[in-house]
């Protein structure tokens, strides 16, 4: 079965700074995305960015990115410039391709960003 | 609005009482989930309907019945539920096929069993 694994709890990061959350995830599947979401107070999960697993290319979203390393099947996002607003609940997901039970989406648990002006 | 609404956005209720829970897309997806979300937990799904049929329960107490009358509504109907029940309730939606598109999810329902 596939896991999502966020071994940050907790992240904290001065506004302006860059900061990066770790997801590892584990797979016997080659086709899949990857997901990060964010979910602030108001409790609405947003997507922030996405990646398709057949593309080496890390995903970008303005201030957003991720280093996708399929081998190791890590998926990290990097936030820059760090905003107030950046402050939220983030959580990575998987999404197998094809349906099923395989295709619904899995969560880790999540990592709490906090930004200190 | 994300285009998947939930209501009510709080909701306490008694151990005995009988309530229900609403979600509702426009978004013209053919799935809908239903996830609780608990302190300290990561999100466990509940159910899975893909056009309007159910094709997940992820062993979920009976007291807890979910309901799609169609593709773009979905209910959770509660009965006798538990204090240990207290948590956030989040629906989603998604096209089935696309797959790389994630889910839509709605701002949830609070939900405290006292």
């Amino acid at each position: 079965a596939q896991t999502v694994t966020q071994s940050q709890p907790e992240m904290s990061v001065q506004e302006a700074e860059t900061v990066t959350l770790s997801c590892t995830y584990d797979t016997s599947e080659s086709d899949y995305y990857l997901f990060w979401y964010k979910q602030p107070p108001s409790r609405q999960m947003i997507l922030v960015i996405r990646q398709e697993a057949y593309k080496q290319q890390n995903a970008t979203e303005n201030r957003f990115s991720v280093n996708f390393q399929k081998a190791a099947k890590s998926f990290s996002l990097k936030i820059s410039d760090s905003q107030l607003g950046d402050a939220a609940m983030y959580f990575c997901a998987y999404r197998f391709v094809y349906g099923g039970s395989q295709g619904n989406l899995i969560f880790g648990k999540g990592t709490k960003l906090s930004v200190k002006p | 609005e994300t285009g998947v609404t939930q209501t009510p956005r709080h909701l306490v209720m008694g151990m005995t009482n009988k309530k229900s829970l609403k979600c509702e897309q426009h978004l013209g997806h053919n799935a809908m989930y239903w996830y609780k979300q608990s302190a300290k937990k990561p999100l466990e799904l509940m159910f899975v309907y893909n056009f309007k049929e159910q094709t997940e329960n992820n062993s979920v107490p009976s007291r807890f019945s979910p309901e799609c009358p169609n593709s773009s509504h979905l209910f959770l109907h509660l009965h006798t539920l538990q204090p240990e029940d207290s948590a956030l309730y989040l629906c989603a939606s998604s096209h089935q096929e696309g797959q790389g598109h994630g889910y839509t999810f709605g701002s949830g329902t609070r939900l405290t069993v006292v």
